[in-house]
């Protein structure tokens, strides 16, 4: 596709399941970052990858949390054992790689944990 | 690690009117995003700028970064109920650094 793609668009989970967010990247960008943002607060970082390069996980809040991105393109961001503090819009972001210009941003999945 | 700050909070306009919303950068920035964010949607990229006293305009927004002070500043001229959402500024801090957001100025146009 054109734009950086995210499914599912909203997510209604009860507390204590593990849930999936997929990203689909630009093609032929390097980079793919993922966000959090709460209800009325800015972007949270949680995790980055470049390339075949180690990831940056320093933003991931708990063990709780994982990604994986495989082949260079499609990413998956799991949440394990839900907890209501979960609840935002996670962001997914892609771009050609640090410092060579704009992250585009997918619509984002809305994460509610009953 | 680098954190944005961005001031005001939160900004009402009347339609018309022209506005200045600003961003400070901990270190220094190596480059400055503006994004605009609509309620529960994605961000969408405005301008980037990377060299100091660098200024840029598209339609009736100007952003400018003054790369001493660590600032940037973007600026609506006429503004109109189209402009509202949340404004976000990002920099990226170099190599080894997170891609960071500032918290966001959320604007509102009255008509």
């Amino acid at each position: 596709g054109a734009g950086v793609s995210q499914s599912p668009s909203n997510k209604v989970t009860e507390k204590g399941k593990d849930v999936e967010l997929r990203c689909d990247p630009i093609s032929g960008h390097t980079a793919l970052y993922w966000y959090r943002q709460s209800l009325g607060q800015g972007l949270e970082f949680l995790i980055y990858f470049q390339g075949n390069s180690a990831p940056d996980k320093s933003g991931l809040p708990s063990d709780r949390f994982s990604a994986e991105r495989t082949g260079g393109s499609v990413s998956t961001l799991t949440i394990q054992r839900t907890q209501q503090e979960d609840s935002a819009v996670y962001l997914c972001a892609s771009s050609f790689g640090r410092g060579t210009g704009e992250l585009f941003f997918g619509e984002g999945s809305r994460l509610t944990v009953l | 690690s680098q954190e944005l700050e961005q001031s005001p909070q939160s900004l009402i306009v009347q339609e018309g009117k022209n506005l200045t919303i600003n961003c400070t950068s901990s270190k220094t920035l190596y480059g400055l995003y503006w994004y605009k964010q609509k309620y529960g949607e994605g961000l969408i990229f405005l301008m980037m700028l990377q060299k100091g006293g660098e200024e840029k305009s598209h339609e009736k927004i100007t952003a400018k970064l003054d790369e001493k002070k660590q600032q940037s500043s973007l600026h609506i001229t006429a503004s109109q109920p189209s402009h509202a959402g949340i404004y976000l500024c990002g920099a990226d801090g170099g190599y080894g650094q997170n891609f960071v957001f500032g918290p966001g100025t959320r604007l509102s146009v009255l008509p």
